[in-house]
């Protein structure tokens, strides 16, 4: 099994509808990040947690919201999915100390599509 | 602010050699170095750490140039393997998040 899970793989949706992404991970890491990838545009980040009490937002975290119910499960909301919210969807975890992150571990990838 | 790489895009016969180069206006304090091949999810090569550099993959290595805020990602012998997309991940003085470049895609051929 995959270290660092995300499920749905796959999900078409239309406009306005809300939608979660969800991972969990077996790492044992504390940290937890959602990452957003666009063709062209590198991966861009959406939020992310260092703990279960620490949520941080990130590059581009507006029309989403996250949840860190355990450390090892971290989701991704989208409150009102609208279509230029169609990419594919990383969760990324990691090692890290006061001022520096280790190595991220990636999930297989959500690709969501909004018609 | 995203890190700006070069060259955007890159073909190779096998067995020549690539640099991508991963810069930023900000001062870093380490550089992550990720591949990523098609349809799947990016993948750790190296992380190059503020006085110091670590190699951490076969007949790939890195520099990093910290008056410069620069890092080169050295790949020799190129193999067909080493096809895919390249990204730098920069982390800042007092970040502890990482922020990528937009890539760079090689692809290498017989």
């Amino acid at each position: 099994d995959a270290d660092v899970t995300q499920t749905p793989r796959n999900r078409i949706t239309k406009t306005g509808k809300r939608i979660m992404l969800e991972c969990s991970q077996t790492k044992g890491h504390d940290r937890m990040y959602w990452y957003r990838q666009d063709p062209g545009l590198g991966l861009q980040l959406i939020y992310y947690s260092f703990d279960v009490k620490d949520i941080n937002k990130g590059e581009i975290s507006d029309g989403y919201s996250v949840s860190r119910q355990a450390q090892a499960k971290f989701s991704l909301s989208l409150e009102s999915a609208i279509p230029n919210q169609t990419a594919l969807y990383f969760c990324a975890t990691s090692e890290g100390t006061r001022g520096n992150t280790g190595e991220l571990f990636f999930g297989e990838g959500s690709r969501l599509t909004v018609l | 602010q995203q890190p700006v790489q070069s060259p955007q895009a890159v073909i190779l016969r096998e067995g020549e050699d690539a640099v991508i180069n991963c810069s930023s206006s900000k001062a870093l304090y380490s550089v992550h170095w990720y591949r990523q091949k098609h349809g799947e999810a990016p993948v750790f090569l190296m992380i190059l750490l503020k006085g110091g550099e670590q190699k951490g993959h076969e007949k790939i290595s890195a520099s990093f140039n910290e008056k410069k805020q620069q890092s080169s990602l050295y790949l020799t012998a190129s193999q067909l393997s080493y096809s895919g997309t390249y990204f730098c991940g920069t982390l800042t003085g007092g970040g502890n998040k990482l922020t990528f470049g937009t890539g760079t895609q090689l692809k290498v051929e017989l």
